[in-house]
C-alpha cells in the first residue's frame, strides 16, 4: 500500500488564483512530519513547508499553507495567488520512525501543476 | 555557496561501464541519502548513512555500493551500469536531532546509460 498518495497528476490554475494540491498519507507512527517539495522543469528538488504531526496550527510559509487534516490523514498544499514561477511538478513526503529510532522518508509520486497567464 | 553539492551534473556512459557520482553537505548534517528518480518523476530512497554509518539500504542491487568518507561526503559507486539504471540520482542530507528533519537536496545528476 501506499504510504503517500497524490491522487492528482496534473492540476492547471489560472494566474492569481489559489489551488490546492491533494496529498493522504498512511502510518501508524505518532511522531511523524510532513513535507512538501517543489521540482521546476530545471530539475531540483525545493523545500516549500513542514508540518509536524503534534503541531496544532496548520504550518504557513509565505503564499505556501498546509491544510492539515489529522483524522482524515490529509496534509494538502494550498497555494495563494499563483504566479507562472510556481509551474512545476510538487510532491508531498512524509518522514516516519523506524523501529531502530531512524528515519524513513516517503515521497509521492507528485502532482504537475500548471499556471496559465 | 552551495549547500548539497553533486558532480557530475551529467554523466553519459556505455553499458558495464563503472561509474561514480560525488556528493558533498556543507551544511553540518549528520545524516545524507541518495535517491534514484525514474522516468515518471517517482522518487526513491536507496541510502541513507547517520554519521559514516549505513542506516537506510532499501532494495537496490548490489552494484551500486555508497562510501562515506566522513559524514560531510556520501559518493555513489555503480558497478556494471545497466541501461535500467538511466535516472536522474539526488542526493541529500539532514540533521536528525533538530525537530524538522528538513532535508536539502543537490541539484541531482541525470545518469544516461547507452
Amino acid at each position: 500500500a501506499q504510504k503517500i498518495t497524490q491522487t492528482q497528476p496534473g492540476m492547471f490554475v489560472q494566474e492569481k488564483e489559489a489551488v490546492t494540491l491533494d496529498c493522504t498519507y498512511d502510518t501508524s507512527d505518532p511522531s511523524y512530519g510532513l513535507f512538501w517539495y517543489k521540482q521546476p522543469s530545471s530539475g531540483e528538488m525545493i523545500f516549500l513547508i513542514y508540518q509536524g504531526s503534534y503541531d496544532q496550527q496548520n504550518a504557513t510559509e509565505g503564499r505556501y499553507s498546509l491544510n492539515f487534516q489529522k483524522a482524515r490523514k490529509s496534509a494538502n498544499l494550498v497555494i495563494s495567488a499563483s504566479q507562472l514561477g510556481d509551474s512545476a511538478m510538487y510532491f508531498c513526503a512524509m518522514r516516519e520512525v523506524t523501529a531502530g529510532g531512524s528515519y524513513i522518508p516517503t515521497f509521492g509520486r507528485g502532482t504537475s501543476l500548471i499556471v496559465h497567464p | 555557496d552551495t549547500a548539497v553539492s553533486q558532480t557530475p551534473k551529467y554523466l553519459v556512459t556505455q553499458m558495464g561501464n563503472d561509474k561514480s557520482i560525488k556528493c558533498e553537505q556543507n551544511l553540518g548534517h549528520d545524516t545524507m541519502y541518495w535517491y534514484k528518480q525514474d522516468s515518471k518523476k517517482f522518487l526513491k530512497i536507496m541510502f541513507s548513512y547517520n554519521n559514516k554509518e549505513l542506516i537506510i539500504n532499501e532494495t537496490v542491487p548490489n552494484r551500486f555500493s555508497p562510501k562515506s568518507p566522513d559524514k560531510a561526503h556520501l559518493n555513489l559507486h555503480i558497478n556494471s551500469l545497466e541501461l535500467g539504471d538511466s535516472a536522474v540520482y539526488f542526493c541529500a542530507s539532514s540533521q536528525v536531532d533538530r525537530p524538522k528533519n528538513i532535508q536539502y537536496f543537490g541539484a541531482g545528476t541525470r545518469l544516461s546509460v547507452l
